[in-house]
């Protein structure tokens, strides 16, 4: 059973960098049928993507957050990871890691539980 | 962009209650379609793909249709359990965008 889990400072600073790692457990990231996102949910709002990798390193991201993202994989350790750049109180939201099954359902089928950040000095 | 707007915002129905939401895309998407379950505090739970199809182990009282741009999920006699927040997710193209979400309240 594929297993992930977020991990990363549930603070920071505005004007800082949101660092955020998802571990993946029970299968490997270099599976060619997945791909690994990132998707978040303000307080009491809905679900955004944010952006997308592929183990190979090809990447996805959301428009209005892309000067400010960067997805980055590391097989060796089965984790991916998320960097957001000049965040305001505005990216205070639980942040998912899941899995996008690129073969079979093409969803996605596999989530993180989810780790709240709170942007605030 | 492709634009998913989902209706209603909320909906309040009894158990045993037939309940459908609907998705709109702003341009076709095929079957592109995943519709999601989630409660207070939990990650979203992956409910339909390809618009119509369950994914395993979900309950067949869940049920989806449509193609291009016009969506519904089916509910088709609400268990407590089921009384959460419901979202649609396009994926036929970047970026992948969902729909608002429609909260499920008991009457």
């Amino acid at each position: 059973q594929l297993q992930l889990q977020e991990s990363g400072p549930g603070l920071v600073k505005p004007s800082g960098t949101l660092s955020l790692t998802c571990t993946v457990s029970g299968g490997s990231i270099s599976s060619s049928s997945s791909y690994w996102v990132w998707v978040r949910q303000p307080p009491g709002k809905g679900l955004e993507w944010i952006g997308t990798i592929y183990y190979r390193g090809n990447t996805y991201y959301t428009p209005s957050l892309k000067s400010r993202i960067t997805i980055s994989v590391d097989t060796s350790k089965n984790q991916f990871s998320l960097k957001l750049t000049s965040v305001t109180p505005a990216d205070t939201a639980v942040y998912y890691c899941a899995r996008h099954d690129w073969v079979g359902t093409r969803n996605f089928d596999y989530w993180g539980q989810g780790t709240l950040v709170t942007v605030s000095s | 962009d492709i634009q998913m707007t989902q209706s209603p915002s909320s909906l309040s129905a009894s158990v045993g209650d037939r309940v459908t939401i609907t998705c709109r895309a702003s341009q076709a998407i095929r079957n592109d379609l995943g519709w999601y379950q989630q409660k207070p505090g939990k990650a979203p739970k992956h409910l339909i793909y390809g618009a119509s199809s369950l994914q395993s182990g979900v309950p067949s009282r869940f049920s989806g249709s449509g193609s291009g741009t016009e969506f519904t999920l089916t509910i088709s006699s609400l268990q407590p359990e089921d009384f959460a927040t419901y979202f649609c997710l396009q994926h036929n193209s970047y970026p992948i965008t969902f729909g608002q979400g429609t909260r499920l309240e008991i009457k």
